[in-house]
């Protein structure tokens, strides 16, 4: 079956440009995390949602970056005046049940790599 | 901050099996252990986890110690495209994996 998708799959900025980046979920998964990758480092949390409230965005590392659920699907996030230290690989997680389970195993997509220029 | 500790590479016939060691001495009583693995340019991939029994599915094997502090992961037979980095994580409460630096697994012909 169809996996988790994201959009686009690279993503060149000028420093100061506002980008968007898309994650289309598992269909039915109530859960949705984003993480951050830089080179040769293991993924970081950025934020959780369950269904289309944002339980947790301990892991934003400024108030440039947003992300919103607005119909408990498809996610967006959003890194506004982006600055060189936001290259990374972006990465969309989904899973089936909420947080309460930690039974139900994330499924992650491939990712978009952000370059800042 | 990780709760596992991951030798950070190692090396492996293809043919043969691998297992790899993780610690996670702080691991509490409903936290699970999860194991990922990520090959270059792609999402992680999740294999297998589990609570306090030993599990198996088409991937690999999961044993994990009757005190829970450590785990070993099992691949059976490695193969040329099991080349890839392996995360051992405790799923924290609040549902998020954690990742660590993981373990760097060359299969060598």
């Amino acid at each position: 079956g169809a996996g988790v998708s994201q959009s686009p799959r690279y993503k060149v900025a000028k420093r100061g440009q506002d980008v968007a980046l898309r994650c289309d979920p598992i269909s039915g998964h109530v859960s949705l995390f984003w993480y951050q990758q830089a080179l040769g480092q293991g993924p970081e949390f950025l934020t959780y949602f369950q269904n289309e409230a944002q339980l947790d965005k301990s892991g934003l590392p400024s108030d440039r970056f947003f992300a919103e659920r607005p119909e408990g699907s498809v996610s967006t996030l959003k890194i506004q005046r982006t600055q060189q230290e936001d290259s990374a690989v972006y990465l969309c997680a989904s899973s089936l049940v909420g947080r309460s389970s930690y039974n139900s195993p994330l499924h992650f997509g491939n990712g978009t790599r952000l370059t800042v220029t | 901050d990780a709760k596992t500790t991951q030798p950070p590479s190692m090396d492996c016939a293809e043919g043969r099996a691998a297992n790899l060691p993780c610690n996670h001495s702080t691991i509490s009583g409903n936290e699970y252990v999860y194991w990922y693995r990520q090959i270059h340019s792609q999402g992680p991939q999740y294999i297998i986890h589990g609570l306090k029994n030993n599990e198996t599915n088409e991937m690999a094997s999961l044993i994990i110690t009757e005190d829970r502090k450590s785990s070993t992961l099992i691949l059976p037979h490695a193969t040329l495209r099991d080349t890839a980095v392996y995360y051992c994580i405790v799923r924290v409460a609040g549902g998020k994996l954690i990742f660590g630096q993981g373990t760097e697994l060359s299969v060598k012909p």
